[in-house]
């Protein structure tokens, strides 16, 4: 079946440091690739996404590229903020009839510090 | 627009009580779904639905059931609640299921089952 594997946490960086987290899948066919992030006490908000491979998704200075080769979606950042505090999860949706299931990696906890 | 709403926020239960958690959403989406949020565990799918009276299990379907009688609400009946079913659950809803469009969460109801 699907799943998504994606590195463990905690992750402890200072402002103004390089954020990447990784993220592997595992998926028959095509997916397409999602980062959310969930704030302390919130829900999950999209991120960013990407639908076929070698596309770019960016949001709010976070960039990940979908690597079909390398069956990847690493998420990055150039320089994190201690507003970019969350937990951060990377998921896939298989295309076709009857695949409605997001399946979602385990979470990536990211603190930063001034 | 308020988008994708949850009641209650928090509950405690005791063991065999039953209850049910309310999803509703006012962005006419087609699409809403159920998941449980555990520590180190990530999200996973309870159960969906892709219209008005129609609905399906998801990964981890036992325990718990759901009705779709309008577009909007989406309610999560606990049948006799247990220790196991201590979690975050979250109601997300899309425009459409399939892998284009992005999914809405909640903010959570936190369970706790004693």
């Amino acid at each position: 079946g699907d799943s998504v594997t994606q590195m463990e946490g905690p992750v402890t960086l200072s402002e103004e440091a390089f954020l990447t987290i990784n993220c592997t899948y595992t998926a028959t066919g095509y997916p397409s690739l999602f980062w959310y992030v969930q704030y302390p006490g919130e829900g999950l908000q999209l991120l960013l996404k990407a639908t076929k491979a070698d596309d770019k998704g960016s949001n709010k200075g976070f960039e990940a590229t979908y690597r079909k080769e390398t069956t990847s979606f690493h998420l990055e950042k150039g320089s994190v903020q201690v507003s970019d505090s969350a937990v951060y999860f990377c998921a896939l949706k298989t295309p076709g009839a009857g695949s409605y299931q997001l399946t979602f990696g385990k979470g990536t906890k990211l603190s930063v510090i001034p | 627009n308020a988008g994708v709403t949850q009641t209650p926020k928090f509950q405690v239960l005791k063991t065999g009580q039953s209850m049910t958690l309310q999803c509703a959403q006012d962005m006419n989406h087609e699409y809403m779904s159920w998941y449980r949020q555990d520590p180190g565990m990530g999200l996973r799918l309870i159960h969906y639905s892709v219209g008005a009276g129609i609905t399906d299990q998801g990964e981890v379907p036992n325990g718990y059931n759901v009705s779709r009688s309008t577009t909007e609400d989406f309610p999560l009946r606990l049948l006799s609640a247990a220790p196991s079913q201590t979690s975050v659950y979250f109601c997300a809803s899309s425009y459409r299921p399939d892998r284009y469009y992005e999914q809405y969460f909640g903010p959570g109801t936190r369970l706790t089952v004693t």
